[in-house]
Formats: C-alpha cells, sequence, structure tokens
C-alpha cells in the first residue's frame, strides 16, 4: 500500500468540463508535487509545493490549477481540457526541498485521466 | 540540461537468473540517484536512494552502486523472480537550483519469465 492516496484512480471528462484531483499523505512531508506521465515517457515536473506554497510551476497551461489546503492536502483542478493532457497524473511528498533535499520522493498510484 | 540514460530499453531473463540495469547521467553535480519500480497503469514504488556521498545501497535482492564522478550507476537484482517484472526507472536529482527536480530516465522494461 502506498503512504501517498489519490482519488478518484480513474476519470474520464469532457473537454467543457470542471473535475479535480486529490492528494492525501499523512508522512509530516511539507514537499508535495504533481506529475504527468504519458504511456511509455518518464514522469514529467508539473508542480512543486512546499510548506503549502506554490514553490514551482514548470510552464504548466492555466487549464490546470493546482491547490494546496493544507500540508497534507493536494488538489488539481482541471478546465477545458484538451485531448492530448489523457495522461496518468501522479502525486508525490518529500520531507522538504530544503529541509531534505536527500529525502526519496514517495509517489501515489495516479489518477489515469481520459478527456474526451 | 541534466540527461539521464537508461540501458537497455526492454530486458527479458528466465527466472532465476541474475541481471543488471544501466543508468547513465550527463551531470555530475547530483544531491542523489533514486532508482523506482513501476507495474503497469501503478505509480512509482522507491527501491533504493543514493546519496552523491555514498557509493552504494542494498535493500535485499536489490544493490545500487553510484559512481558520480563517471555519471553512472547500476541496479543489481539477484535471483530473478517473475513478480519482479516491472518498468524500473532511475531519477537523479540535481544540486545547485534544481534541488526540487527529478529527472528521469525513459525506463528498462523488465520481463522475468517462469
Amino acid at each position: 500500500d502506498t503512504e501517498v492516496t489519490q482519488t478518484p484512480k480513474h476519470l474520464v471528462m469532457g473537454m467543457t468540463n470542471k473535475k479535480s484531483l486529490k492528494c492525501e499523505q499523512h508522512m509530516g512531508h511539507r514537499a508535495m508535487y504533481w506529475y504527468k506521465q504519458k504511456a511509455k515517457k518518464p514522469p514529467e515536473l508539473m508542480f512543486v509545493y512546499s510548506y503549502e506554497k506554490l514553490s514551482i510551476n514548470e510552464s504548466v497551461p492555466s487549464r490546470f490549477s493546482p491547490e494546496c489546503p493544507n500540508s497534507s492536502l493536494l488538489n488539481l483542478h482541471l478546465h477545458a481540457l484538451q485531448p492530448e493532457d489523457s495522461a496518468l497524473y501522479l502525486c508525490a511528498s518529500s520531507q522538504g526541498l530544503s529541509r531534505g533535499p536527500n529525502s526519496p520522493l514517495h509517489f501515489g498510484n495516479g489518477t489515469r485521466l481520459t478527456v474526451t | 540540461k541534466q540527461e539521464v540514460t537508461q540501458i537497455p530499453a526492454a530486458l527479458s531473463v528466465p527466472e532465476g537468473e541474475n541481471l543488471v540495469l544501466n543508468c547513465s547521467f550527463t551531470d555530475s553535480a547530483i544531491y542523489n540517484l533514486q532508482w523506482f519500480r513501476q507495474d503497469p497503469g501503478k505509480g512509482l514504488t522507491s527501491l533504493l536512494l543514493i546519496q552523491s556521498s555514498q557509493r552504494e545501497q542494498t535493500s535485499g535482492r536489490l544493490n545500487a552502486s553510484l559512481d558520480k564522478s563517471s555519471g553512472r550507476s547500476t541496479l543489481y537484482i539477484a535471483a530473478s523472480q517473475p513478480g519482479d517484472s516491472a518498468t524500473y526507472l532511475c531519477a537523479v536529482k540535481g544540486s545547485g537550483g534544481s534541488n526540487y527536480k527529478l529527472t528521469f530516465g525513459k525506463g528498462t522494461l523488465l520481463t522475468v519469465n517462469p
């Protein structure tokens, strides 16, 4: 069992829908990440939160909107997506950016998103 | 820009065989290197993390080595089992201004045949 929990496991949405992906961890980690993974490709970093503040946005389109309500939760709000946004969206956490550069990343099992 | 290469892209072995997966990276200024396992349609499971000051890490049948100066790491799997079948990814975390970012290789797809 993974210590990072993502919901839902699967999501199908139309291009006009608004949906949200959720991620939760209770390891006391202060850095949380969103990654996107296309089939047979490595994960690509999207966003990094450190102490509940957005630290890094890897030039992600505005139709993806992250939110960190508290230190245990991370959301990714989706609106007006395109079919090419279909992918596995992975959440990860680590101890922290400045205090724990050598701490490992712990990944969730991801949300399989299909945009129709 | 850091680039990570994994060789081979795919590997098929009979059960019980010992095997080695290779990972190379272009910029030796790293904090650490992490090996992950990914089952189809699933997330990544961390296997081993080697800090830049370390030479190797072991967990059970897995042993990972790091030669930072030459930009190489290997993952050794002893006595392989069908349950080891998965994609294995290595990722390096850069030092300097990019201490947040993991750069992944494309992975090695391992199949262990019973």
